[in-house]
């Protein structure tokens, strides 16, 4: 049972560029989020999907697109890499337990820098 | 909207004494989740305790325990016994208990440095 897991853990990107990040769970959670962490700005949501077949736009969407490939996968991409995307990258998911609610978990980053 | 604030930035203690981290949060709502999580060097991040809105008793795991008022809307992280590996960035989070999704409010942080 490897919870979440990210490739890659760091990338180092030219501007212009395009990547995507991997995510998996093998937690069989329906919900699965991408976060951003920047100094002092906390973690912010990019894209989350509910559920399989849907993604929706967290707070800072612009520059990035997601897929949810199956309930285990939730890809991340940069179309054209911009300097402003140098962060550190968290892909999470979260299910529904018995009461009703429940936390999300993390996977372990990935480290973006665009030059 | 909801918010979460972390009103100190920063803190330190000393090894095996007790810390209390703050956090306030505004919602209008009245059934939702409460968390803790701990950052540390690793960058992992990683659930610490988990408060439900309607249970009145306040959550414990082992030297971390939660003092949770619903009505002044804090739930503050009691650690005791600190640890060097308790070093990290605690962050508290809030979702409500609405639908398949659980997106999560995060505040902003408290750095904790345990000294020896």
């Amino acid at each position: 049972n490897a919870g979440v897991t990210q490739t890659p853990k760091f990338q180092v990107l030219k501007t212009g560029q395009s990547m995507t990040l991997q995510c998996a769970q093998d937690m069989n959670h329906n919900s699965m989020y991408w976060y951003r962490q920047d100094p002092g700005m906390g973690l912010r949501l990019i894209y989350y999907s509910a559920s399989e077949g849907t993604t929706d736009k967290g707070e800072v969407p612009n520059g990035y697109n997601v897929s949810r490939l199956n309930k285990r996968e939730f890809s991340l991409r940069l179309e054209s890499a911009a300097p402003s995307q140098t962060s550190v990258y968290f892909c999470a998911s979260g299910g529904l337990v018995a009461s009703g609610g429940g936390p999300q978990y993390f996977g372990p980053g990935t480290r973006l820098t665009v030059t | 909207a909801q918010t979460v604030t972390q009103s100190q930035p920063e803190m330190s203690v000393q090894e095996a004494e007790t810390v209390t981290l703050s956090c306030t949060y505004d919602t209008s709502e009245n059934n939702y989740y409460l968390f803790w999580y701990k950052q540390p060097p690793s960058r992992q991040m990683i659930l610490v305790i988990r408060q439900e809105a309607y249970k009145q008793q306040n959550a414990t795991e082992n030297r971390f325990s939660v003092n949770f008022q619903k009505a002044a809307k804090s739930f503050s992280l009691k650690i005791s016994d600190s640890q060097l590996g308790d070093t990290a960035m605690y962050f508290c989070a809030f979702t409500l208990n609405a639908g398949n999704n659980r997106k999560l409010i995060w505040g902003l942080g408290t750095s904790l440095a345990v000294n020896p």
